[in-house]
């Protein structure tokens, strides 16, 4: 069964710094592209990041570029996104989701893990 | 704002069909992009329903379809049952922003 299992989420203040995790299983994690999704309380989703096979190949939401990084560890089967200068505005269950289909924009995200709560407040 | 525009909500009967609108622009839907339709069930993961503007994941109801035509898609949903009672978003890749947007979603409300 393929499953994603994210954890790190938390309350962090405004200003600092998070890393969220997520682990992969039943399927070849490293022939997969992979992405971060999120969703702000009782809003609705916003595509944040996502990291192709090629660690350096990266495409980012523009509110993010800069402060986020998302990496992978293929030995591990695990994908991360580091998260820095955290602001109000990024507090949201963030979803780990593999990207399906051809290696191309035409891709859609399937599965989605359970989500982790990310809250920036003082 | 998001980028593609649906309906905030729609509501049906049970056994009615009903249709989720995604309206796009040439940066996007128009340029020939697929669009992709999740269905979010209350307190649960997004789940994906359709892919390809047309294809149905295996283990999703034929009860589901959905089409594309210039700037727009649409998700139908026919005989419709309680169960079906969720928020749904469409998805594509928009070409002027390099990257992948969502609808801001509809709320499905089966009376």
């Amino acid at each position: 069964e393929v499953q994603l299992v994210e954890s790190g989420g938390g309350l962090v203040q405004p200003g600092g710094s998070l890393r969220v995790s997520c682990v992969a299983s039943g399927f070849t994690f490293s022939g997969y592209w992979m992405s971060w999704v999120r969703q702000a309380p009782g809003k609705g989703l916003e595509w944040v990041a996502t990291l192709k096979q090629n660690e350096n190949d990266k495409d980012y939401v523009d509110s993010v570029k800069g402060r986020f990084t998302i990496s992978r560890d293929n030995a591990k089967n695990s994908l991360y996104l580091q998260m820095n200068s955290l602001r109000a505005e990024d507090t949201a269950v963030y979803y780990c989701t593999r990207v399906s289909g051809r290696k191309g924009a035409n891709n859609w995200f399937d599965p989605w893990g359970q989500g982790t709560l990310v809250t920036v407040s003082s | 704002q998001s980028v593609l525009t649906q309906p905030p909500s729609v509501s049906g009967a049970p056994g009615q069909r009903v249709t989720i609108s995604c309206t796009g622009s040439s940066s996007n839907i128009g340029a020939g992009f697929d669009v992709h339709w999740y269905q979010q069930l209350p307190g649960t993961a997004p789940k994906l329903l359709i892919y390809g503007n047309d294809n149905r994941p295996s283990g999703v109801p034929d009860r589901f379809s959905g089409s594309k035509s210039g700037t727009s898609a649409s998700l139908a949903i026919t005989g419709l049952q309680a169960e079906d009672e969720a928020d749904y978003y469409c998805q594509s890749y928009d070409s002027s922003l390099s990257g992948w947007v969502f609808g801001g979603g509809t709320k499905l409300t089966v009376l």
